[in-house]
């Protein structure tokens, strides 16, 4: 079964500063999908970023980039120029690329942002 | 707005009660998934249905069940309540089983009390 795993419960970084988010995943399948996604304070799920695991470009959306190395498992979220607006819930997902398509999520990173 | 839609937002009810959870995908959006999140288990897959049946299962309880009807919304229904079933229930849409790029959009999700 694949796992995810987010080591790091809580994190704050000042306003305009750079932050890094830590995922690492546990999984045998080769063919796969991984994803950020963020729950601020309304709940509602927001997907930040995808990232595919055939494609060796890290993916990029805006101020929002990821660190993907295949090998290693790991899944690193960066944000830059951080805002008072990023605070809230992050979640790393896992899902296959073939057959069933649920997401498998880590526990979870909560991001303070300081003014 | 992702464009799925979950009612009602909020649900309190007692031990041993039965509810519904309803969800209405994205339009043209063939796949529901369901998933709970809790404190202790976090976001959690339950059940996927592609256009009226079943395609999937996670760590969905016998006392659950769901469906997807011909007009592809869907319903989730717990009974015989317990107070371990509290927690945010996601509905969440994509167009269908396969295909790179094939993302999940999530509605604003139930809050489920029971006490």
């Amino acid at each position: 079964a694949q796992t995810v795993t987010q080591s790091q419960p809580e994190m704050s970084v000042q306003e305009a500063e750079t932050v890094t988010l830590s995922c690492t995943y546990d999984t045998s399948e080769s063919d796969y999908y991984l994803f950020w996604y963020k729950q601020p304070p309304s709940r509602q799920m927001i997907l930040v970023i995808r990232q595919e695991a055939y494609k060796q470009q890290n993916a990029t959306e805006n101020r929002f980039s990821v660190n993907f190395q295949k090998a290693a498992k790991s899944f690193s979220l960066k944000i830059s120029d951080s805002q008072l607006g990023d605070a809230a819930m992050y979640f790393c997902a896992y899902r296959r690329g073939a057959g069933s398509y649920q997401l498998t999520f880590g526990k979870g990173t909560k991001l303070s942002v300081i003014p | 707005d992702s464009g799925v839609t979950q009612t009602p937002k909020h649900l309190i009810t007692a031990t041993g009660q039965r509810v519904t959870l309803r969800c209405s995908p994205r339009s043209g959006d063939l796949s529901v998934y369901w998933y709970q999140q809790s404190l202790d288990q976090g976001l959690q897959f339950l059940i996927q249905y592609y256009n009226g049946e079943e395609r999937a299962k996670g760590n969905i309880l016998e006392r659950f069940s769901a469906q997807q009807f011909p007009d592809l919304h869907s319903e989730l229904n717990l009974s015989s309540l317990e107070l371990g079933d509290s927690a945010l229930y996601f509905c969440a849409s994509s167009v269908g089983t396969s295909g790179r790029g094939n993302e999940q959009f999530f509605g604003p999700g139930t809050r489920l009390t029971v006490l």
